[in-house]
Order: C-alpha cells, then structure tokens, then sequence
C-alpha cells in the first residue's frame, strides 16, 4: 500500500496562473517532505523541502504548504510558466535514509 | 555540480541472466540508493547504502543485490533476470548532511525479454 500518494495524475494551467500540485501521506513519522521535477530522459531533481515541524516554505516562485493534521502536502507554483511543464513528484523520509515517493502529477502549462 | 552517472541508458536482457546496473557519483556522497519507477507507482527504494560494504534493504529488495566496495560506486544485480523486473531504474546519492536532498542519475531503462 502506498505511503504517499498524488491523485491526480495530471494538471493543465494556463502561463502566468497558479498551479497547485497536491499529495497525501498516511505515515505520521515521516519528518521531511520534498518535491522533486523530472524532465522526459533525465532523472529527478529537487525543487523545494520542508520540515514536518514547519508548515511553509518558499523559494521564488514555489512554496510547499504542509498541513499535519489532513497529513496533506501541496506545492504552488505562482506564476506558472511554460518551463515549468515536467511530472512532479512528492516525497516524504522516513528514518533518515528511506524515501517514499508519490507517483507523480504531470503538469502542463499552456502558453 | 553534482554529477550521478549510471552505466547504460537502455538494457535488453534475456530471462535468467545476471544483470549488473552501475551508479557512479562524484561528490563524495556518503549515501546511495537504488529505486525503480514504474507507471502508477512512482519511484520505490530497492536498497540503499550509507557507506562503504554497507547496505540496507529499502521496500522491493526480492530479487536484487547490490555492491558498495568504493564510495563513489553503488552497483544494483539482478541474480537472474525475470520479466517482471522490466522498469526504469533509477541511481541517487545524497549528502549525510542534507536532510533529503538527492541527486538522481538519468536512469537505465531495463528490458526483460
């Protein structure tokens, strides 16, 4: 069963709007939380993280927003842009070294 | 800059043979992992090393082995290849220090025929 979830697997948005990636997790003992971008051919790269004892963080143009209580993550990005368009994943850690990743939000941002 | 090299980009192997994968990092990384990502399931950790000759199983370990003489090379082996281990496979290292952040190689797309 999975521990992190993204049920949308798919997001279209309009250049210069808000888009909103969201995740879910069931593991209250996870103590870190990251979102990573993946280009078609290459592999993942981190975007943004935050700590389960903070419930924001922001760099530029993304802020993640992590909501304990719903055990619900989300990450915006204002305004989109068409470079932004990739598959999204969230992931969240477990004991230091284990990762578990959602399966991913594709995201296009129509120009 | 952080450079992840991983051995081949595309893998067409036959049922039963021994497949070795090869990860390759350059920043003296002391942790490395090994994930596979399959469509509707995302990435998930088969094993992952936090130094050298050490190695813990992450959640999809059956069936795979893996190797860390050197701390830049983190090898993933497939004893004997089944269909069922066709996927993407996916090379990351990251420093002790950082609390999450990993760097990703670009992948090996293995195929088992």
């Amino acid at each position: 069963d999975q521990q992190v979830k993204q049920n949308s697997p798919s997001l279209s948005v309009q250049e210069g709007r808000i888009s909103i990636l969201n995740c879910d997790y069931t593991n209250s003992m996870f103590d870190y939380f990251l979102w990573y971008k993946k280009y078609p051919a290459e592999g993942p790269t981190f975007l943004i993280s935050i700590s389960s004892i903070k419930d924001k963080n922001e760099d530029g143009r993304f802020t993640v927003f992590l909501n304990k209580s719903a055990k619900h993550l989300s990450l915006h990005i204002v305004p989109s842009q068409p470079g932004d368009s990739a598959v999204y994943f969230c992931a969240a850690r477990y004991n230091f070294n284990k990762f578990y990743f959602g399966s991913g939000t594709k995201l296009n941002v129509k120009p | 800059d952080v450079k992840v090299t991983q051995s081949s980009r595309y893998l067409v192997k036959r049922t039963g043979e021994k497949v070795f994968l090869e990860c390759v990092q350059d920043m003296d990384h002391e942790n490395m992992f090994w994930y596979r990502q399959d469509p509707g399931l995302g990435l998930r950790l088969i094993y992952f090393s936090y130094d050298v000759k050490m190695k813990e199983k992450g959640d999809i370990p059956e069936g795979y082995s893996v190797s860390r003489e050197k701390k830049e090379r983190f090898s993933l082996i497939l004893e004997s290849a089944s269909t069922n281990q066709t996927s993407m496979y996916l090379c990351a290292s990251r420093d002790g220090t950082s609390p999450g952040e990993q760097y990703f190689g670009p992948g090996t797309r293995l195929t088992v025929t």
